[in-house]
């Protein structure tokens, strides 16, 4: 799987839009972005996921550039419940499953 | 469904001791993943199941791990003998096909 890169560290307003680059200019074709995201002592906890297009759920919104080499996870409204890290992974998907292996994240930090 | 459920939350055990983790998947998925979380490493990925067959144990650090999965609904971690390097929190997660679900893994202390 391809590998990803993401800045160590980021802080965000409350009540601003986070938005959380990821860097995966490896990537093939048939490879999907995950985010996931670990909130302190928890499971990791998915996110969302996209191909080519971009996405938007009920937590978040994920923009992925044309040439899929980046992407950037967007979340609309911080609250301090958000603080935790993020993680991006790229990641095949079929039919026995996808493997995600996890890099070192995003720590962000929500600050009132 | 109740979620990923894993078993004991909390293990303190002294090194040289036998150590197993239980992990019930959720119901329908059928691929399973352990992985380990500490400080230094992060979260690393011991192995992975699908349809209960072991497809990826590059992972798994040494001989003293090892991992079965007797049916859909469950899956053990064992550790012989532990030692105190072994000490970690040990996530399971299950998928079905794409978004995992993790489990809210069991905390290892070998001393």
């Amino acid at each position: 799987d391809a590998k990803t890169t993401q800045p160590p560290s980021m802080d965000c307003a409350e009540g601003r839009a986070a938005n959380l680059p990821c860097n995966h200019s490896t990537i093939s074709g048939n490879e999907y972005v995950y985010w996931y995201r670990q909130i302190h002592s928890q499971g990791p906890q998915y996110i969302i996921h996209g191909l080519k297009n971009n996405e938007t759920n009920e937590m978040a919104s994920l923009i992925i550039t044309e040439d899929r080499k980046s992407s950037t996870l967007i979340l609309p409204h911080a609250t301090l419940r958000d603080t935790a890290v993020y993680y991006c992974i790229v990641s095949k998907v079929n039919n026995a499953g996808n493997m995600l292996t996890f890099g070192g994240g995003t720590r962000l930090m929500v600050k009132p | 469904d109740a979620g990923v459920i894993q078993s004991p939350r909390h293990e303190v055990t002294e090194m040289g001791q036998e150590v197993t983790l239980r992990c019930k998947p959720i119901s329908g998925h059928n691929s399973l993943f352990w992985y380990r979380q500490t400080m230094m490493r992060g979260l690393e990925l011991l192995i992975y199941f699908n349809n209960n067959v072991p497809i990826d144990d590059s992972g798994m650090p040494e001989d003293r791990f090892s991992a079965k999965m007797p049916n859909a609904s469950f899956s053990t971690l064992k550790i012989q003998p532990s030692e105190p390097r072994d000490s970690a929190v040990y996530f399971c997660a299950s998928s079905q096909i794409t978004e995992a679900f993790f489990g809210q893994g069991t905390r290892l202390t070998v001393v």
